[in-house]
């Protein structure tokens, strides 16, 4: 498999401005998250589809944060009017789902965001 | 709630020195836990994982895990450490929801001085 792509790598933005980024999962993953990396912490979840569907959703995604899956294949996550809390990497990665390693998964390199 | 605490934040090393990072876990469910790791300007890759079976788990480049199930515990180990070691490593394990999504310690940085 190729891996886990995103892009872009780095996002500098000001506040108040829409920005999206694009998650490509490994090809025959049905299951893909979003993770949000802040500097001294671990990862923490913001979101999960499985194929299209958006099944679960965090406390941290707020209504300013979006995501979809269209046909279950890339996905995009979109922050409306930014803010500077908002600076983060933000990390997709992708899974099988199934045994015997359904939660075995791979991330990409991340993205980036600066909100000045 | 599923949980994960990682004891050490910062650990410095020299070369050859042995390393173990403590890891506690809170999980109701069926225990699945990993270890990931961080190299400088890379992206979290797999160390090593537990599932079931022996509880000495052995990962990529030499290290190995210990799930003790009595003491909530899956410390990393390695007999001897290497520069090219340097990075972060996260503790992590599996949401209470049957999504997969991963719930990770706030992750240690292990410094190996040449």
């Amino acid at each position: 498999d190729t891996g886990v792509s995103q892009n872009p790598r780095h996002k500098i933005t000001k506040r108040g401005q829409n920005v999206t980024f694009r998650c490509d999962p490994i090809s025959e993953h049905n299951r893909l998250y979003w993770y949000r990396q802040t500097l001294g912490q671990g990862p923490e979840f913001l979101t999960y589809f499985q194929n299209e569907a958006q099944l679960e959703k965090s406390r941290l995604l707020s209504d300013r944060f979006s995501a979809e899956r269209p046909k279950g294949s890339f996905s995009t996550l979109e922050i409306q009017r930014t803010e500077q809390g908002d600076s983060a990497m933000y990390l997709c990665a992708s899974s099988r789902g199934t045994a015997p390693n359904p939660y075995e998964q791979y991330f990409g390199p991340g993205t980036r965001l600066t909100v000045t | 709630a599923q949980s994960v605490s990682q004891h050490n934040h910062h650990v410095i090393l020299s070369e050859a020195a042995s390393l173990e990072l403590g890891c506690n876990y809170s999980y109701g469910g069926t225990v699945n836990l990993f270890w990931y790791v961080q190299y400088p300007g890379q992206h979290l890759q797999l160390l090593l994982k537990y599932f079931s079976g022996d509880p000495l788990v052995k990962g990529i480049k030499g290290f190995e895990a210990e799930f003790i199930k009595s003491k909530f515990s899956f410390n990393l180990r390695k007999p001897s450490v290497q520069w090219s070691d340097t990075a972060e490593y996260f503790c992590a394990v599996p949401g209470s929801s049957n999504t997969g999504k991963l719930i990770f310690g706030q992750g240690t940085t292990l410094q190996v001085k040449p």
